[in-house]
C-alpha cells in the first residue's frame, strides 16, 4: 500500500520556467491538500479539493494552479517559478474532510 | 483565522526523562487536532488523531490530550529514547483544514 505518493522528490528550476508537481493516492480518499514548508513558519495551505473535478484557493495560492481530473491524483502547477517559491511542498489527503489526514514525503524544489 | 502555536521551538532532554509538547489555538471550534512526527528531510508521520469529543487519546508510549475550550493540546512521550528525536507538529482542523504550528523540535540525548 503506497499511500501518497509526490513526483518528483527533488527538482531545481530556473526563474520563469514551469513545472508540475503530482501527487498520487491510492486510498480511494475524497480530499487532497497541496501545502508548502518553509523554516519557521510552518505549513501553509496552497490549494485543496473536496472531490474529483473540485478546488478551491488556501491560505497562499498565488502563482500556482491545481487540477484534480482524476480522483486519485492532485497536480501543482507553478506558472512562472519565482526564488520565493524555493520550498519543500507535501501533499496530503483525507477520505472525509474531518477524518486523519495523511501525507507524501515531499517534494524539495530550488528555484534559482 | 486559526493561528497555533507551538512552545517551546526546540527541546534538548536526556534518555528516560518524559517529554511534554504544548500546542495552543485560537478558535476553538475545531473539529479535530492531529499530532505529527517529522524526521530531517521527511514526510509527516501521523501520530495520533483527537476528535473536538474527545479529552485525551493514547497509543503506546504517546498521549495526547486536548482542552478545547482553553485552546490547547497537550503531547506526552513517556520515558523518551534516542529514535523519539524528531520534530513534532500540531494541526487543528476546522473546515476541513488543517493549520499547523511551526513545531517543536526534539533531542532526546542519551
Amino acid at each position: 500500500n503506497a499511500g501518497v505518493t509526490q513526483t518528483p522528490k527533488f527538482r531545481v528550476l530556473k526563474t520563469g520556467q514551469s513545472m508540475t508537481l503530482l501527487c498520487a493516492q491510492d486510498m480511494n480518499h475524497e480530499y487532497m491538500y497541496w501545502y508548502r514548508q518553509d523554516p519557521g513558519m510552518g505549513l501553509r495551505l496552497i490549494h485543496y479539493s473536496v472531490g474529483e473535478g473540485t478546488t478551491a484557493k488556501g491560505e497562499v495560492p498565488d502563482g500556482y494552479n491545481v487540477s484534480r481530473l482524476k480522483k486519485q491524483n492532485f497536480l501543482l502547477g507553478l506558472e512562472s517559478a519565482a526564488p520565493s517559491q524555493t520550498s519543500v511542498y507535501f501533499c496530503a489527503s483525507s477520505l472525509g474532510g474531518y477524518l486523519e489526514a495523511f501525507f507524501g514525503q515531499g517534494t524539495r524544489l530550488t528555484v534559482v | 483565522k486559526q493561528e497555533v502555536t507551538q512552545i517551546p521551538a526546540a527541546l534538548s532532554v536526556p534518555e528516560g526523562e518524559n517529554l511534554v509538547l504544548n500546542c495552543s489555538f485560537t478558535d476553538s471550534a475545531i473539529y479535530n487536532l492531529q499530532w505529527f512526527r517529522q524526521d530531517p528531510g521527511k514526510g509527516l508521520t501521523s501520530l495520533l488523531l483527537i476528535q473536538s469529543s474527545q479529552r485525551e487519546q493514547t497509543s503506546g508510549r504517546l498521549n495526547a490530550s486536548l482542552d478545547k475550550s482553553s485552546g490547547r493540546s497537550t503531547l506526552y512521550i513517556a520515558a523518551s529514547q534516542p529514535g523519539d528525536s524528531a520534530t513534532y507538529l500540531c494541526a487543528v482542523r476546522d473546515d476541513y483544514k488543517l493549520s499547523f504550528g511551526a513545531g517543536t523540535t526534539v533531542t532526546v540525548r542519551a
